[in-house]
């Protein structure tokens, strides 16, 4: 079945900078990669996803890249706020056979420090 | 429109009872997906309904069990409850078994 691989398990940056996560996928035919963000107490809250047929989304401070072919992709945030501290989640299914079971990776815990 | 619900949202429970879980979806969404998180094993599937009928099963023992019901509400159960069952169990509603997932709050589930 499907592995989703992240990276780094923690992440601590100053507020304005630039955070990355990355994370690789091993099922070439997943097609549907989510990012979802976790705060403590919380259940997941998606903040951006893409598909297999575009290689980068962005939506204000969040971008996603897709490598397919590498099979990985990375979550950026720029100007990083103390309120983007909590923990990231990839995900990655295959839309037609799959329906919405998703393979989650093992999180980031990213801390934004004032 | 109201997010995904779950009740109830804390529960504890000893070893060897059984447990069930209710989750109404977003209002529209018709595929309900549960998922248990752990600080071991993280977010795992466990299984997924769409239109009353189970999609997807999950590597988890036949003591997980779920059902969804015609308005799309869905309950998960949980039999004969070991320590190791102590989770946040996680309900995520979509418009169909190919949509964006949004999920609930979550139950915690203590098994003492």
């Amino acid at each position: 079945g499907e592995n989703v691989e992240q990276h780094p398990s923690t992440l601590s940056v100053q507020e304005g900078d630039s955070a990355v996560i990355k994370c690789t996928y091993s099922d070439s035919a997943s097609n549907y990669f989510p990012w979802y963000k976790q705060e403590l107490g919380k259940g997941p809250q998606l903040i951006i996803d893409i598909r297999s047929n575009v290689g980068e989304k962005k939506d204000q401070r969040i971008a996603v890249t897709l490598n397919k072919t590498a099979k990985h992709f990375s979550l950026h945030i720029t100007e990083t706020q103390p309120e983007d501290s909590a923990v990231y989640f990839c995900a990655a299914s295959i839309r037609e056979t799959s329906g919405s079971r998703l393979t989650f990776g093992e999180g980031t815990q990213l801390t934004v420090n004032p | 429109k109201a997010g995904v619900t779950q009740t109830p949202r804390y529960l504890i429970k000893t070893r060897g009872q059984q447990v069930t879980l209710s989750c109404s979806p977003i209002s529209g969404h018709r595929s309900v997906s549960w998922y248990q998180q752990t600080p071991g094993q993280g977010l795992q599937f466990l299984f997924e309904y769409f239109s009353e009928t189970q999609r997807n099963k999950g590597n988890f023992p036949g003591r997980f069990s779920g059902r969804q019901f015609s308005n799309s509400r869905s309950e998960m159960n949980v039999s004969t409850l070991e320590l190791g069952d102590s989770a946040l169990y996680l309900c995520a509603s979509s418009r169909t078994d190919r949509d964006t997932q949004y999920f609930g709050p979550g139950t915690r589930l203590t098994v003492l």
